[in-house]
């Protein structure tokens, strides 16, 4: 069964940083790009970043194109986003899922964690 | 970037009547990248529809998706009770990938 679960969010003030973590099982994860969503309270779903299998290509949303990293360790099963420079809009559940692929990074997300809340806000 | 645009927002029906969910694209979506999910409040979204008409593992048939370019549809035959929440279309075939805003289905 596949099961993935975010944790590290929590409330951190404008300008901050934060490292979610994403551990995965129930599937080989070094064959899949893997993905971050967020959903602003009570909004719709946004795409923020994407890698590879292989960890070697990632994608990021303009709006956080500079200021979150993701990474993954393949040995560990754990797929990660570095988040600094927060800001209030950056308030939101962040879910990671799992695509379909293993080398393109835009698709469909077959599976999802239940997600991690980070708040932004002094 | 291809802006998604879902309507009506919000649907009220009754058990056991039929759902037509409309999504459409500011421009074309190349080779029918376009899938759909639910979301119950409080949890994660859930794959049903994926390439405009394929069914995820372990979704009803009552459960189907159409449509081509800028136009797409989700249809779900007969409402179960289980059914009503919010659903949203999202479009894979450009980067940056989005998502519509949403319709949610809710019970008359």
């Amino acid at each position: 069964e596949v099961q993935l679960l975010e944790s590290g969010g929590g409330l951190v003030q404008p300008g901050g940083s934060l490292r979610l973590s994403c551990a995965a099982s129930g599937f080989t994860f070094s064959n899949f790009v893997m993905t971050w969503v967020r959903q602003a309270p009570g909004k719709g779903l946004e795409w923020v970043s994407s890698i590879n299998g292989r960890g070697g290509s990632t994608d990021y949303a303009d709006s956080v194109k500079g200021r979150f990293s993701i990474s993954r360790d393949n040995s560990k099963n754990t797929l990660y986003l570095q988040m600094s420079s927060l800001r209030g809009e950056d308030t939101a559940v962040y879910y990671c899922a799992k695509r379909n692929f293993y080398d393109i990074l835009t698709g469909y997300s077959d599976y999802w964690g239940q997600g991690t809340l980070v708040t932004v806000s002094s | 970037e291809i802006v998604l645009t879902q309507s009506p927002g919000t649907l009220s029906l009754s058990p056991g009547e039929r759902a037509t969910l409309s999504c459409r694209a500011s421009q074309s979506v190349s080779s029918r990248y376009l899938a759909w999910y639910q979301q119950k409040p409080g949890q994660a979204p859930r794959l049903l529809i994926y390439e405009a008409s394929s069914r995820a593992t372990g979704i009803p048939d009552r459960f189907s998706g159409s449509g081509s370019g800028t136009d797409f549809t989700l249809t779900i035959s007969r409402l179960e009770p289980e059914d009503f929440a919010v659903y949203y279309c999202q479009q894979y075939g450009s980067s940056p990938e989005t998502f519509g805003q949403g319709t949610k289905v809710g019970i008359k």
